[in-house]
């Protein structure tokens, strides 16, 4: 179980346009979704974490206009880079969690999507 | 916030070696330490975790042991084979609040 779902693993797109980055969670309900960055040989920096229904909580220096966070049913979340540049350029990976379930639930990550702005 | 911070930032160990890496956190309410290994262009896999109610876990050639005084925790490999070659990042968090990752250590275990 605990199984959750990102698309694209790989996407490149030219400057100033948008991309949308979809993470599900296939076998369960969550209630909230983690977003994280990761540059190259770097570690993962939390960018913002999604409740369902609700307006996400952006951790600082992210710009929250920037990168727009939806999370509008208990399986389904998206991260879409607006107006993106090459210094968007990362790896970004979600993370689901249900309230109630086993806790290692939270922590089972998507496949992550490569990012790559031209 | 939470803090964690992880030591060394790279490790070369010889195969059949033991390798231990350290990370220390800030907030002593944090109650699970999962520690991830991540290879390259690769989602970060879970490999062992650690709640604030145990002081050892063991899971075959992996170890994860936590002092909750010093709050520090450390991830024990043993025999190590070139396929634990990867980057380590060890986790600290409170219930219900988001992971914070230490800065990765990179193996690599040399044959």
């Amino acid at each position: 179980g605990a199984v959750v779902s990102q698309h694209p693993s790989r996407v490149i797109c030219k400057s100033g346009t948008s991309v949308k980055i979809e993470c599900r969670s296939l076998d369960f309900q969550a209630t909230t979704m983690f977003w994280y960055r990761q540059f190259p040989k770097q570690s993962l920096m939390l960018m913002a974490t999604s409740n369902e229904g609700s307006k996400a909580t952006y951790e600082q220096g992210v710009e929250k206009d920037k990168f727009l966070i939806n999370h509008a049913s208990l399986t389904l979340s998206t991260l879409t880079v607006t107006s993106a540049h090459p210094e968007d350029s990362s790896f970004y990976i979600c993370s689901a969690s249900a309230l109630g379930r086993e806790v290692n639930y939270g922590y089972t990550f998507g496949s992550g999507t490569r990012l790559t702005v031209v | 916030g939470e803090n964690v911070e992880q030591h060394p930032s790279t490790l070369s160990v010889q195969e059949g070696d033991s390798a231990v890496i350290k990370c220390t956190y800030s907030d002593s309410a944090s109650n699970y330490f999962p520690w991830y290994k991540q290879e390259l262009g690769k989602r970060p896999q879970l490999i062992i975790d650690i709640r604030s109610n145990v002081g050892e876990k063991k899971d075959q050639r992996i170890a994860v042991t936590l002092n909750k005084t010093a709050k520090h925790f450390s991830l024990h490999i043993t025999e190590t084979q070139p396929e634990d070659s990867a980057v380590y990042f060890c986790a600290a968090r409170i219930l219900n609040t988001p992971l914070v990752f230490g800065k990765g250590t990179r193996l690599s275990v040399i044959a």
